[in-house]
């Protein structure tokens, strides 16, 4: 397997443009995770997905942000309208659930760095 | 909902020494708390786990400490080398969202 893939590894905008951010996680993995990097507040859970189902979207940020799975095999973070402050490495990371309650490794994508100008 | 507190932020040690990263999470009911290493322009890679059934795990020169009394974890690193400088963040989860801690940034110096 190819690992979690993101595209595009690197996306240059104007502020108030529309901005989407891809990924395609591992073949198998039921969840889905958005996260966004930052000098200041780290590494934040923006939002997780079960089996293509949203679970728990409280780290969005702004009704800016949205985030879908169509399908097992694809997710999409929108920005719109993007601003400065949305600058960022997004990072997308998928895992499945052990079976026994607990769980099990999320497997990061290589990262998209988004810079807002 | 969780929050994970990591110390020290930065650590910085003689290459051969030992390094000691600890976290502190607030949610009892978490179980799982791996240890991610993300070296500069990459991907956090997770580098060891531990869940809440065992107290502690060694693998090679990383081991994990667990007290859930005191809800506390802690990454030790024995015969640092300058390939081990990176960011180490901790986390923590009980379901399947995990937090993260603000991470350390390790520095082992030849």
């Amino acid at each position: 397997d190819a690992g979690v893939i993101q595209s595009p590894r690197h996306e240059v905008t104007e502020m108030g443009q529309e901005v989407t951010l891809r990924c395609k996680p591992i073949s198998g993995h039921d969840y889905l995770f958005w996260y966004r990097q930052t000098m200041m507040r780290g590494l934040e859970l923006l939002i997780y997905f079960n089996n293509n189902v949203p679970i728990d979207d409280s780290g969005m940020p702004e009704d800016r942000f949205s985030a879908k799975m169509p399908n097992a095999s694809f997710s999409t973070l929108k920005i719109q309208p993007s601003e400065p402050r949305d600058s960022a490495v997004y990072f997308c990371a998928s895992s499945f659930p052990s079976g026994s309650g607990f769980h099990n490794e999320q497997f990061f994508g290589p990262g998209t760095r988004l810079t807002v100008l | 909902g969780e929050n994970v507190e990591q110390h020290p932020s930065t650590l910085s040690v003689q290459e051969g020494d030992s390094a000691v990263i600890k976290c502190t999470y607030s949610d009892s009911a978490s179980n799982y708390f791996p240890w991610y290493k993300q070296e500069l322009g990459k991907r956090p890679q997770l580098i060891i786990d531990i869940r809440s059934n065992v107290g502690e795990k060694k693998d090679q020169r990383i081991a994990v400490t667990l007290n859930k009394t005191a809800k506390h974890f802690s990454l030790h690193i024995t015969e640092t080398q300058p390939e081990d400088s990176a960011v180490y963040f901790c986390a923590a989860s009980r379901r399947s969202d995990m937090r993260f801690g603000a991470g350390t940034r390790l520095t082992v110096k030849p």
